[in-house]
């Protein structure tokens, strides 16, 4: 079966950056995705890692170690807006677009 | 209308009660998605679709029959319902059922009394 591990809650300052991170366990891994969701609302996609490396997208970035079944995601020059669930998802070969998601990371950005 | 919409956002529904979800996707894929979110709890997929035939079961009751009639149209009947059911169903779509993006529609928030 797959695992995944992320904090639960975390807390940052307005401006500041944040790291959330996530462990994985699986078996077959295809890649792994973060997902943006704020209550209430859908989850948004953020980014997607398959290859070992940092990938980034404005004030977001994601990595990704394979070999350590580790990925984060950054989040720089902390908003308000940025107050949100994160969420971590696995997609394994062979299970088509099977997502396994962790429980996500709730962020609260303060001023 | 764009993107994935979900109907109704909100439903009461007693445990004898029969009803449905809908989801109506906007975007031209050929993926479709049930998703169960529950409070503290990760998002579990529930059914995968793709052309309109399901790829994935993953061991849901039988008191949930998803129905896929054509590429842009998902829905999940309902019935006898327990309360530990009451969730939020998210539907999503994408591309193909290949590892690409998956988009989400805004959820049904269901209850079950």
């Amino acid at each position: 079966g797959q695992n995944i591990d992320q904090p639960t809650e975390m807390t940052a300052t307005e401006g500041a950056i944040v790291q959330i991170n996530c462990t994985y366990q699986t078996s077959g891994f295809n890649g792994l995705f973060w997902y943006q969701q704020h209550a209430g609302e859908a989850p948004t996609f953020l980014s997607y890692n398959v290859l070992d490396g940092l990938e980034e997208k404005g004030r977001f970035s994601s990595f990704l170690s394979r070999s350590k079944g580790y990925s984060y995601l950054l989040l720089k020059e902390l908003q308000m807006k940025d107050s949100a669930s994160y969420l971590c998802a696995v997609s394994i070969t062979g299970g088509g677009n099977k997502l396994t998601f962790g429980t996500g990371t709730q962020l609260k950005v303060e001023l | 209308e764009t993107g994935v919409t979900q109907t109704p956002r909100h439903l009461v529904m007693g445990m004898t009660n029969k009803k449905s979800l809908k989801c109506e996707q906007h975007l031209g894929h050929n993926a479709m998605y049930w998703y169960k979110q529950s409070a503290k709890k990760p998002l579990e997929l529930m059914f995968v679709y793709s052309l309109e035939e399901r790829v994935e079961n993953n061991s849901v009751p039988s008191r949930f029959s998803p129905e896929c009639p054509n590429s842009s149209h998902l829905f999940l009947h309902l019935h006898t319902l327990q309360p530990e059911d009451s969730a939020l169903y998210l539907c999503a779509s994408s591309q193909d059922s290949r590892d690409n993006e998956q988009f989400f529609g805004p959820g049904t928030r269901l209850t079950v009394l």
